[in-house]
C-alpha cells in the first residue's frame, strides 16, 4: 500500500459546480497535511495547509479526518482556472529534514 | 524574486553519460531537495539536505549523488545515466515544518 493516496481522476466538472476529492494516509503518526497545485510542465505550488479542525481560503476548503486518516480538499464555485493537478502532501513528523511524501495526484479538468 | 533556479531546464543525455543538475535557492533556508517525477509515480524524493553539511538518501537514490555545496547550493549528479533516469527534477528548499518551495523542473531525456 502506498503511503499517501489519491484517485488519479481526472474530474471533470461543469464551471461553477463543486468538486470534492480525498487522499488517504497510511502513517497514523502524520503531523501536518498540505494541499499543492500542479499545472500541466509547472512546478509545484502550496495551495493551502490542512488543519486539524478544517480550514478554508476562498473558494477552497480543506478538511482532515484522523480517524479515518484521510483528507480533503472541496472547491465551490469551479473555475476554468482551477484545471490542474491537484497534490496530497503528507509529513510524517516535524522533524528536520521535512520529508515530505507526495500522492500521485488528483487531475482536475472544469469545463465550460 | 528568483526563489529556487535550477539548472538546465532540458537536457538530452546518451546512455553512460554523466551529468551534474545545479540548483540554488535565495531565501536562507536550510533544508533542500531533489525530487523526480514519472507519469502516474507522483514526487519521489531523491536525496535531501537537511543543512549545510548534511545530505541523506530519499525514497529513489541509486543512480545519483548530491552535493550541498553551500547554504545555497544543492547540485544533483548522474555519473553513468540510463534511460530509466529519464524524468523531470525538481529542486526545493524549506525550512523544517513549513512550506516547500519549488524550482521550475529539469526535463532530462535519457536515450
Amino acid at each position: 500500500r502506498k503511503e499517501v493516496e489519491q484517485d488519479p481522476g481526472p474530474f471533470n466538472v461543469p464551471e461553477g459546480a463543486t468538486v470534492a476529492f480525498n487522499c488517504t494516509y497510511s502513517n497514523s503518526a502524520s503531523q501536518s497535511f498540505f494541499w499543492y497545485r500542479q499545472d500541466c510542465r509547472k512546478e509545484p505550488k502550496l495551495l493551502m495547509s490542512v488543519y486539524s479542525s478544517g480550514n478554508e481560503d476562498g473558494r477552497f476548503t480543506a478538511q482532515l479526518n484522523r480517524a479515518s486518516q484521510y483528507i480533503s480538499l472541496l472547491i465551490r464555485d469551479s473555475k476554468l482556472s482551477d484545471s490542474a493537478t491537484y497534490l496530497c502532501v503528507v509529513n510524517p513528523r516535524r522533524a528536520a529534514g521535512n520529508k515530505l511524501t507526495f500522492g500521485g495526484g488528483t487531475r482536475v479538468l472544469v469545463k465550460p | 524574486n528568483a526563489g529556487v533556479t535550477q539548472t538546465p531546464k532540458f537536457q538530452v543525455l546518451k546512455t553512460g553519460q554523466s551529468m551534474t543538475l545545479q540548483c540554488a535557492q535565495d531565501m536562507n533556508h536550510n533544508s533542500m531537495y531533489w525530487y523526480r517525477q514519472d507519469p502516474g509515480m507522483g514526487l519521489r524524493l531523491i536525496y535531501y539536505s537537511a543543512s549545510e553539511g548534511t545530505t541523506d538518501k530519499g525514497e529513489v537514490p541509486n543512480g545519483y549523488n548530491v552535493s550541498r555545496l553551500n547554504k545555497r547550493e544543492f547540485s544533483l549528479r548522474l555519473e553513468s545515466a540510463a534511460p530509466s533516469q529519464t524524468s523531470v527534477y525538481f529542486c526545493a528548499s524549506s525550512e523544517p515544518g513549513n512550506t516547500i518551495y519549488f524550482g521550475e523542473g529539469s526535463w532530462l531525456t535519457v536515450v
